[in-house]
């Protein structure tokens, strides 16, 4: 079993369709992180949090430590949104999800 | 401001080879963490460098190693490469080993 789970693996939207991407982690953690990965390999980092939620946009993270999980949600998706979404759990060393790719729809 | 650079962007070895692969983390961070990520899988966790010394370390062989110099910029060696060894390598900066993190674009190795 991984350390860090997410779903689905694929993800297939309209645009302007709410998203909802999960991730179950295993690992003691100091912080999760959600990060965004567009074609060629650049990561961009969406999110670091520990506890409640965070909202930055159209992008909301929540987390709960007691159930180990986290969720990342993407109100009134957008063609631009589309990229693979990872998540990531850990301290020093990280452990991350295989990602989620999403493609949206015009 | 500059992110976080890695250089080379691509490049290609043959298997036995050594490379070295270069990473110049965001100003103000002096951390510094490696990641492997193999086509179509999630980053691995290579290692990660604080004040020039290796603090915490994946479970990747000894063949993988590094370094940070006093300007906070490190290095990744992997020596006898291995086709397995082929994959976008990533860095990241921080600052504190637990802090948000700036990736670099990557440098893609292909071992043939």
């Amino acid at each position: 079993k991984n350390e860090v789970e997410q779903s689905p693996q694929n993800l297939t939207a309209q645009e302007g369709e709410f998203i909802t991407i999960n991730c179950s982690y295993s690992v003691g953690i100091s912080a999760l992180h959600w990060l965004q990965q567009h074609p060629g390999g650049g990561i961009v980092s969406l999110f670091m949090l520990s506890s409640g939620k965070k909202k930055h946009g159209r992008l909301i993270a929540t987390i709960n430590i007691q159930e180990k999980h986290s969720s990342l949600h993407i109100t009134a998706s957008h063609p631009r949104d589309s990229a693979v979404y990872i998540c990531a759990a850990g301290a020093n060393n990280l452990f991350f999800g295989t990602g989620t790719r999403l493609t949206v729809i015009p | 401001d500059a992110g976080v650079t890695q250089s080379p962007t691509h490049l290609i070895k043959t298997r036995g080879q050594q490379v070295t692969l270069r990473c110049s983390p965001k100003s103000g961070h002096d951390t510094v963490s490696w990641y492997q990520q193999a086509l179509g899988q999630g980053p691995q966790f290579i290692f990660q460098y604080y004040e020039e010394e290796e603090r915490q370390r994946g479970n990747f062989p000894d063949r993988f190693s590094g370094h940070q110099f006093p300007n906070y910029s490190s290095e990744l060696n992997v020596n006898a490469l291995l086709l397995g060894d082929s994959a976008l390598y990533l860095c990241a900066s921080s600052w504190g080993s637990v802090g948000e993190l700036f990736f670099g674009e990557g440098s893609r190795l292909t071992v043939l």
